[in-house]
């Protein structure tokens, strides 16, 4: 079993679409990330949830919006697609506590919005 | 806030050579330090990870990082690099009081010529 498992793994979309990014994880871990990763390989951090709660927002436009139903799983909607919104994005989960930036990755999710 | 820096944007080495990527990091606090891989087409990996304890960390195929608390660094070693070691190298830092919030570095592109 896939311990994050995301989908789609591909996403190919016009300018000015909504897209979403599905993201689970079965390691029962509390805290659950979305990061984005450009053409050039930089990784920053987006979004984090613990336990369903939005603990971390970096600067995302509020096109980016999370939602968190459980703390098994974390989804990624956006709105309104623009070409720099191409990029691999990927769900990552923590367990938090002494572990505390252990990261556990998802396959990733590309997105190219032509 | 925390940063992290890697000096090698680009390493080329041939087979059997000996491999160092340098990394520092930025925070006057307590950190958990982790070196990360990601191969061609693939998600990150978590490589070796430092917490507590004896700073030479050994990891996963043969990799080892050393943590300098005086000079900030937690450099990545491995003394014969494989062609299968071609693959992108990230360091992250997270600080024990920022829970949750890993910083990546730009990451290293290692190609290991056969």
């Amino acid at each position: 079993d896939t311990a994050v498992s995301q989908t789609p793994k591909y996403l190919v979309t016009q300018m000015g679409n909504d897209k979403s990014i599905k993201c689970e994880q079965n390691l029962g871990h509390d805290t659950m990330y979305w990061y984005k990763q450009d053409s050039k390989k930089f990784l920053k951090i987006m979004f984090s949830y613990n336990n369903k709660e939005l603990i971390i927002n970096e600067t995302v436009p509020n096109r980016f919006s999370p939602k968190s139903p459980d703390k098994a799983h974390l989804n990624l909607h956006i709105n309104s697609l623009e070409l720099g919104d191409s990029a691999v994005y990927f769900c990552a989960s923590s367990q938090g506590g002494a572990n505390t930036g252990e990261l556990f990755f998802g396959e990733g999710s590309r997105l190219t919005v032509l | 806030a925390q940063s992290v820096s890697q000096h090698n944007h680009h390493v080329i080495l041939s087979e059997a050579a000996s491999l160092e990527l340098g990394c520092n990091y930025s925070y006057g606090g307590t950190v958990n330090l982790f070196w990360y891989v990601q191969y061609p087409g693939q998600h990150l990996q978590l490589l070796l990870k430092y917490f507590s304890g004896d700073p030479l960390v050994k990891g996963i195929k043969g990799f080892e990082a050393e943590f300098i608390k005086s000079k900030f660094s937690f450099n990545l070693r491995k003394p014969s690099v494989q062609w299968s070691d071609t693959a992108e190298y990230f360091c992250a830092v997270n600080a024990r009081s920022n829970a949750g919030k890993s910083t990546f570095g730009d990451g290293t592109t290692l190609t290991v010529k056969p």
